[in-house]
């Protein structure tokens, strides 16, 4: 168990709607970080929080957005969805961000978009 | 750019085998360098890490070692165990930059 919690475990939904993941990180780590694994595109990078603020962006669409509260937690918004968003969604957290620091990641959200 | 090679599964092999896993890099500078598991069903575990060129990371028998000669962060272990089957992904990281995944490579052991 890495101490990240990640919900829900499984989401089915259909093209066009919008859902919501949500992440929370180990205790006392401030930088939360989310990637999508997909069977063509591996695994990505989508954006990175430290403390509230944005600190890196990856492959991440428009369509995509998240955030992370006050209490750390984090959550990321997918809308529009299409067929090839379904993917393994992963957080992971680390203590404050540096290259050298261990991430920790979450179990995942499987996303399924029919 | 920074990015990660490894070589092409699936690895089959038998237990108590000899395991090599490549790995290659590009990057600017010295980045971080990482192999982590995937078991199946499950989130990414830290395998090993290693934070600066010679340095040599090890974990449950695996051992991988930063070499910047050659820009390799091969893994390895001398015999493995059916519960090794799992995928790797060996992962670097400049300064605060993204972390950066190869497309990882599946173990399979067969007793």
């Amino acid at each position: 168990d890495s101490g990240v919690t990640q919900t829900p475990k499984h989401l089915i939904t259909a093209t066009g709607q919008r859902v919501t993941l949500r992440c929370s990180p180990r205790s006392g780590d401030l930088s939360v970080y989310w990637y999508q694994q997909s069977l063509d595109q591996g695994l990505q990078f989508l954006i990175q929080y430290y403390n509230g603020e944005e600190r890196a962006k990856g492959n991440i669409l428009e369509r995509f957005s998240a955030q992370q509260f006050p209490d750390l937690h984090s959550e990321l918004n997918l809308s529009s969805l299409e067929l090839g968003d379904s993917a393994l969604y992963f957080c992971a957290s680390s203590v404050v961000g540096l290259a050298e620091e261990t991430q920790y990641f979450g179990p995942g959200t499987r996303l399924l978009v029919l | 750019g920074n990015s990660v090679t490894q070589m092409e599964g699936p690895v089959t092999l038998s237990e108590e085998a000899f395991l090599t896993i490549n790995c290659t890099y590009t990057a600017t500078g010295y980045p971080s360098l990482f192999w982590y598991v995937q078991y199946p069903g499950e989130g990414l575990q830290l395998l090993l890490k290693a934070t600066k060129a010679d340095d040599k990371g090890s974990n449950k028998g695996f051992e991988a070692t930063y070499r910047k000669e050659t820009t390799s962060f091969h893994l390895e272990k001398g015999s493995v165990q059916v519960s090794d089957s799992a995928v790797y992904f060996c992962a670097l990281r400049y300064n605060t930059d993204k972390l950066i995944f190869g497309t990882g490579t599946r173990l399979q052991v067969f007793p």
